[in-house]
């Protein structure tokens, strides 16, 4: 039952240019989704987050939308640079006692230079 | 300053051994966790403690046991490893935010990757 979906596993795109993750959510109690970042051999890093009552949230090159009636959310990042590429997860959290994430499978992203 | 270490780093073991992986975090948050990343990729929770309490145990064998001897120390500790535990195990660390609103942004450790021959 996957409850946050990341339906694209690999994105490459020039250096410069936008890269677009996408992710897809079931669950309408999810309230906050954020997004990490993880090179290999390391941990997620946190990157943004965004709250259910947004639909816009922007930290520098990093821009995510949400969607709630589509239950769709996106990571922009413009512009795209080589240091970027990394393996890009959405997660999703509901308020109510738990502090539990739900991960997405991931997206690796490539920009190549 | 590792913010989330946890030891060792790659972990080779034979079917039916009992092994641990410790996990430190030196940031003063009040709620720890370990996720599983399997072969498949997914990061999905095992437990979570808060201020040394089981808060969460998303149906995991009782193979595996956490323990936390004070806040800022989760250990995990598997019996009988069987092929299916390997995986790389992450802990992280994270403030208790369920009565204060706001995201609940976890900090990771760098992995721990079992490998049960």
């Amino acid at each position: 039952d996957q409850q946050v979906k990341q339906n694209s596993p690999s994105l490459s795109v020039q250096e410069g240019r936008i890269s677009i993750l996408n992710c897809d959510y079931t669950n309408s109690m999810f309230d906050y989704f954020l997004w990490y970042k993880k090179y290999p051999a390391e941990g997620p890093t946190f990157l943004i987050s965004i709250s259910s009552i947004k639909d816009k949230n922007e930290d520098g090159r990093f821009t995510v939308f949400l969607n709630k009636s589509a239950k769709h959310l996106s990571l922009h990042i413009v512009p795209s640079q080589p240091g970027d590429s990394a393996v890009y997860f959405c997660a999703a959290s509901a308020q109510g006692g738990s502090e539990k994430l739900v991960f997405g499978k991931g997206t690796k992203l490539t920009v190549n230079p | 300053d590792t913010a989330v270490s946890q030891t060792p780093k790659y972990l080779v073991t034979q079917m039916g051994n009992d092994k641990s992986i410790k996990c430190e975090q030196n940031l003063g948050h009040d709620t720890m966790y370990w996720y599983k990343q399997d072969s498949k990729k997914f990061l999905k929770i095992m437990f979570s403690y808060n201020n040394k309490e089981l808060i969460i145990n998303e149906t995991v064998p009782n193979r595996f046991s956490p323990k936390s001897p004070d806040k800022a120390h989760l250990n995990l500790h598997i019996n009988s490893l069987e092929l299916g535990d390997s995986a790389v195990y992450f802990c992280a660390s994270s403030q208790a935010l369920a009565f204060l609103g706001g995201a609940n942004v976890l900090t990771f450790g760098a992995g721990s990757r079992l490998t049960v021959l």
